[in-house]
């Protein structure tokens, strides 16, 4: 059974501290890794796709990267407005493009 | 370029009565989902849509239904509603294709049972 786990539930940093957040995975054929972040009443928005082992994608203070069991969600000098819940999702190779969420890791980040 | 758009934004319920949710794509996507998520919990697949037909379901029972109209958007629709069923719902979008197929989600609909 498809299955995501992140760590750790929540994480408080200050702002400027770095750190990293984890997800593992277990997936019959991996289509995809997401990540999505969402905001408090808000649905989820899209950050990055990850198609295969060793990939990395960067946008602004955050980087992703994909092995064979798991991805990670590198925030580099966060800012207060970096706060948000982070999820990570697996697609699998299944016959449709469901998502499989992981529970998210709530992001708190003080000035 | 229009987002995901969902209606109504909150609604409260009592138990055994029926609920509809409505949901407008994306501009340019043929496929719409739909998914549970509890509070604290990541979103859980419900079913989807693809060409007005249900294209692959989750583990909800029956009494979750759902419609795909010609122009894409979508309707859910609860019956018998239980306690549990209170949640965040949320409906994506995507251009259906062999790749990995990103999802665009709308805000949701809270929907409280009491």
């Amino acid at each position: 059974e498809d299955q995501v786990t992140q760590s750790p539930e929540a994480l408080r940093l200050q702002e400027g501290e770095s750190s990293s957040l984890n997800c593992s995975y277990t997936v019959s054929g991996l289509r995809g890794l997401f990540w999505y972040r969402q905001d408090p009443g808000k649905g989820p928005e899209f950050l990055f796709t990850l198609y295969s082992a060793g990939e990395e994608k960067e946008k602004e203070r955050l980087k992703a990267t994909l092995t064979k069991k798991e991805s990670f969600l590198h925030i580099t000098a966060p800012k207060p407005e970096d706060s948000a819940t982070y999820l990570c999702a697996v697609q699998g190779t299944g016959g449709y493009n469901k998502l499989i969420f992981g529970a998210g890791t709530r992001l708190a980040v003080h000035p | 370029e229009t987002g995901v758009t969902q209606s109504p934004t909150h609604l409260i319920k009592t138990r055994g009565q029926q609920v509809t949710l409505r949901c407008s794509s994306q501009s340019g996507h043929n496929t719409v989902s739909w998914y549970q998520q509890a509070l604290g919990q990541g979103p859980q697949f419900i079913f989807q849509y693809y060409r007005e037909e249900e294209n692959g379901r989750g583990n909800f029972p029956p009494r979750f239904s759902g419609l795909q109209f010609p122009n894409y958007s979508s309707e859910l629709n609860v019956n018998a509603l239980e306690l549990d069923d209170s949640a965040l719902y949320l409906c994506a979008s995507s251009q259906r294709s062999s790749g990995a197929n990103v999802l665009t989600f709308g805000a949701g609909s809270r929907l409280t049972v009491l």
